[in-house]
């Protein structure tokens, strides 16, 4: 099956900073998304991106479906950004049956005032 | 419009017990996944319910099920807690599953003493 992996697994941050957090998935997807999950467990929605790049405030996502991954930038990075990044492909429709979001274990960010 | 909503939000029961966790989608959507997350696994799927019907199952023993309501609201069960049950349970709601973007409710935190 699709294998997904997020790189870095941890992350440190001084506020302000910048950063990259990178999803690499072994096979073609039919869709990719990322999660923000606070501190509280609730899994936030950041972006659905199947390719291109999209921009919300600080956060854009870019993915490169040919070259099988997606990036994730985060701009003047605040304490409120800090938790777990996870990026979930859904798999392709010939997949069958087997048709599901596939998760990477995620980004693990602390930002610091 | 109302985001996912999932009781209850904390749970504590103990072995040998069972339990039942409840999901109200976004309205209008018609599909229910449920996910297991636990610190060593990450996020592992569980099951898919679209129309009242198991779409899609994980690797799960059958102590785990769960069922749909006709408007769209699902149901878990787990039969026999295990201490290795103790989990936070999510829930994700979308228009008709497969490729479409997936919305997560905040969660039940299970723990199995």
């Amino acid at each position: 099956g699709i294998q997904v992996e997020q790189s870095p697994p941890d992350l440190i941050l001084q506020e302000g900073a910048n950063s990259t957090l990178r999803c690499n998935f072994s096979d073609s997807v039919n869709n990719l998304q990322w999660f923000h999950q606070n501190p509280w467990g609730q899994l936030i929605n950041l972006f659905y991106i199947p390719s291109g790049t999209k921009q919300n405030g600080r956060l854009s996502a870019t993915t490169v479906a040919t070259e099988r991954y997606s990036l994730l930038y985060i701009s003047s990075s605040q304490t409120t950004d800090s938790g777990v990044y996870f990026c979930a492909v859904h798999t392709h429709p010939n997949a069958g049956n087997n048709r599901k979001l596939i998760w990477g274990l995620g980004t693990s960010l602390a930002v610091n005032p | 419009k109302a985001g996912v909503t999932q009781t209850p939000r904390y749970l504590i029961k103990t072995r040998g017990q069972q339990v039942t966790l409840s999901c109200s989608p976004i309205s209008g959507h018609r599909s229910v996944s449920w996910y297991q997350q636990t610190p060593g696994q990450g996020l592992q799927f569980l099951f898919e319910y679209f129309s009242e019907t198991q779409r899609n199952k994980g690797n799960f023993p059958g102590r785990f099920s769960g069922r749909q309501f006709s408007n769209s609201r699902s149901e878990m069960n787990v039969s026999t807690l295990e201490l290795g049950d103790s989990a936070l349970y999510l829930c994700a709601s979308s228009f008709r599953g497969e490729n479409n973007e997936q919305f997560f409710g905040p969660g039940t935190r299970l723990t199995v003493l």
